[in-house]
């Protein structure tokens, strides 16, 4: 099946700095990629869908200013967390389908970043 | 998107066959039936999908009545190894939909 990756797997960072997640398809081109969070003991939640090319299309509620997405090609999407707070702290996680998945709407997921605000 | 809902939680044995329903009212026309099985710490997988009747793969089968309203992922002869969060889901037939998450199915499987 289609490989998703995520780098970092973990991150430990200070309250008040950003930090850079990555999100790429390895074997497949993607123009529309999702990311989600997740938080101990409960469901994934869309935050907001990646278009290549474009501006991203976000959740009600999730801040555009707060978590900047930037999907600049067919393989790489980027959220980037600004001025991160304790409160942000999560399991961030993306998403993908390959334009070969025709004959069923399959999404493969990333493998999850660990984010942990001090 | 139609909402569905799904026991919070359930437990079976080892070489057990498990079946998770799930209730999904509101299904569309042009809605799928698509469960994804999540271990702690890692994404989401995708197990299986169907529009009506029976579909079966090497890991599970889905079994969804004519009305569509609701529908049963079967695990065969569950292992420890199953153990795990079962999301069902209903998604457009179209690769760049998205997926909204309902709460899960948490699935404890003992010796």
């Amino acid at each position: 099946g289609a490989v998703v990756s995520q780098h970092p797997s973990r991150v430990i960072c200070k309250s008040g700095t950003s930090v850079k997640i990555e999100c790429r398809s390895l074997d497949f081109q993607a123009t529309t990629m999702f990311w989600y969070r997740q938080f101990p003991k409960q469901s994934l939640m869309l935050m907001a869908t990646s278009n290549e090319g474009s501006k991203a299309t976000y959740e009600q509620g999730v801040e555009k200013d707060k978590f900047l997405i930037n999907h600049a090609s067919l393989t790489l999407s980027t959220l980037t967390v600004t001025s991160a707070h304790p409160e942000d702290s999560s399991f961030y996680i993306c998403s993908a389908s390959p334009p070969t998945s025709i004959d069923r709407n399959e999404q493969f997921f990333g493998p999850g970043t660990r984010l942990t605000v001090l | 998107l139609a909402k569905t809902t799904q026991p919070i939680s359930m437990d079976s044995y080892e070489g057990q066959e498990v079946n998770i329903t799930c209730s999904h009212n509101n299904i569309a026309t042009n809605d799928y039936i698509t469960w994804y099985q999540q271990f702690p710490s890692q994404g989401p997988r995708f197990i299986i999908q169907g529009y009506k009747t029976k579909v079966t793969n090497e890991v599970a089968s889905l079994f969804i009545p004519a009305d569509r309203k609701s529908s049963t992922l079967s695990l065969p002869r569950v292992s420890l190894s199953d153990t795990a969060v079962y999301y069902c889901l209903v998604v457009l037939y179209s690769s760049a939909s998205k997926i909204i998450f309902g709460s899960g199915t948490r699935l404890s499987i003992r010796p």
